[in-house]
């Protein structure tokens, strides 16, 4: 069976610091990843996605980024955290290549920005 | 008008009663439509997909109108585990849009 990992669980970091956030999933090969942010009281906003190793896709402009080094790795950073970045951060794994179908979450990263 | 729409309560339901909530959307060429249910603060879950003629898993039953442009999503003899937040998540082959989500208490 499939599973996704994110670490760390929660994380306080100050503002103008660096950021690495991780993400790796098991028991699938070729899946599309996905890294999401949800604000309190706000929707989940879709952040990056990917098809494959080295493939990323922006959705919104912002002071993040991400990269996809292997198959099953999916790591989103900042250089320099803004106030705005504090939020619940979720990688999902989707099985359609190339296509947005069923997204499988992992159990988040709880990000606060001082 | 956002692309798509939920009503975000909260549905306040006694224990065994029916609910029903909606999500409509705007955007006539979104191809694949689910449901998912978020605990506080954990991640979302997949619930179910919602298929043009309609599908149930147990006491769930999620509907699409394509004409209307919305999705339904029934739940019967609710159960206090019901309790959650359900979001609505349309998808293009372009982009995935996540509903802001309805949030759903079930009263003992």
């Amino acid at each position: 069976s499939q599973t996704i990992h994110q670490w760390p669980a929660t994380l306080v970091q100050p503002v103008g610091s660096p950021l690495s956030l991780e993400c790796t999933v098991e028991g699938t090969s070729n899946p599309n990843l996905y890294w999401y942010r949800q604000a309190a009281g706000r929707g989940l906003q879709l952040l990056f996605y990917s098809v494959g190793i080295g493939q990323i896709s922006s959705e919104v402009p912002q002071n993040l980024s991400a990269s996809r080094p292997q198959d099953r790795q999916f790591i989103l950073s900042s250089k320099k955290l803004l106030l705005s970045d504090s939020g619940f951060y979720l990688c999902a794994w989707g099985r359609l290549a190339g296509v947005h179908g069923t997204q499988y979450f992992g159990p988040g990263t709880r990000l606060t920005v001082l | 008008r956002k692309e798509v729409e939920q009503d975000p309560g909260p549905f306040n339901v006694p224990e065994g009663a029916t609910v029903a909530f909606n999500c409509t959307y705007s955007n006539s060429a979104s191809q694949s439509f689910f449901w998912y249910r978020q605990d506080c603060r954990k991640e979302p879950k997949l619930l179910m997909s919602v298929y043009s003629s309609g599908n149930e898993d147990g006491r769930f039953t999620a509907q699409l109108n394509r004409a209307s442009q919305y999705i339904s999503l029934l739940i019967r003899d609710s159960k206090l585990s019901d309790s959650a937040t359900y979001l609505c998540v349309v998808n293009r082959d372009d982009k995935i849009i996540f509903g802001k989500g309805t949030r759903l208490h079930i009263l003992p």
